[in-house]
């Protein structure tokens, strides 16, 4: 059972807008920043987030991060059937001393 | 271009010992904290141990007191000594690299470590 709870798959048509969430506390979302990685299959996770809604070099805008309290959001637009994927978060865990994922969510486009 | 080249997964009994290496470049390695990520066959992503820039060291609690995370500065390389294996402690183990913030900007290819009799 993952410290940050993740729904376990999404699905929408291609073109359109999926968001997933990301729910933890005051001891890991709530207070510090969180990163959003894509891990297509049999690969090794990607970086698609940091700092809660920064994205690396080469990263196109269709992704986007936000964070709200102890919950946080990634926001994929312009879905393309590319965008299949497994999708986690992460973040620190100040109680824990630890970081800690999300249990991971799976894209489907339709 | 950064790289991670992990090497030293296999096959270990229960209670046995591995050790993984992590051979970086592309990057200033001691500048960088470091990470290992497991991931158990079909399941997510699982935080394992950290270290430090200044050698300050995490687990996560079900690694601790069984695994070891250190570095080698001189040869840009990350370990992580494994003992008391146990059978869910099977996983691919990914080497990672801190971009800040314990967001993870480079992972390598992953090794596999099976547990088994």
């Amino acid at each position: 059972q993952s410290v940050l709870t993740q729904p376990p798959s999404v699905s929408a048509a291609p073109g359109q807008k999926v968001t997933i969430s990301c729910s933890g506390s005051s001891s890991n979302i709530g207070n510090n920043y969180v990163s959003w990685y894509q891990q297509l299959p049999g690969t090794a996770p990607k970086l698609l987030i940091y700092d809660n809604d920064k994205r690396p070099s080469g990263i196109p805008d269709r992704f986007s991060g936000s964070k709200s309290g102890t919950s946080a959001t990634l926001g994929i637009t312009g879905l393309q059937t590319g965008d299949e994927a497994d999708y986690y978060c992460g973040t620190w865990d100040s109680s824990l001393s630890a970081g800690v994922f999300g249990g991971g969510t799976k894209l489907t486009v339709l | 271009e950064v790289q991670l080249l992990e090497s030293g997964g296999g096959l270990a009994q229960p209670g046995g010992s591995l050790r993984l290496s992590c051979a970086a470049s592309g990057f200033t390695f001691s500048n960088n904290a470091m990470y290992w990520v497991r991931q158990a066959p079909g399941k997510g992503l699982e935080w394992v141990s950290s270290i430090g820039s200044d050698g300050n060291t995490f687990y996560t609690d079900s690694v601790k007191g069984r695994f070891t995370i250190s570095r080698d500065n001189s040869k840009s390389t990350l370990f992580l000594q494994m003992s008391s294996l146990r059978p869910d402690d099977t996983a691919v183990y990914y080497c990672a690299k801190d971009a800040g913030y314990s967001a993870i900007d480079y992972w390598g290819q992953g090794t596999l470590v099976t547990v088994s009799s």
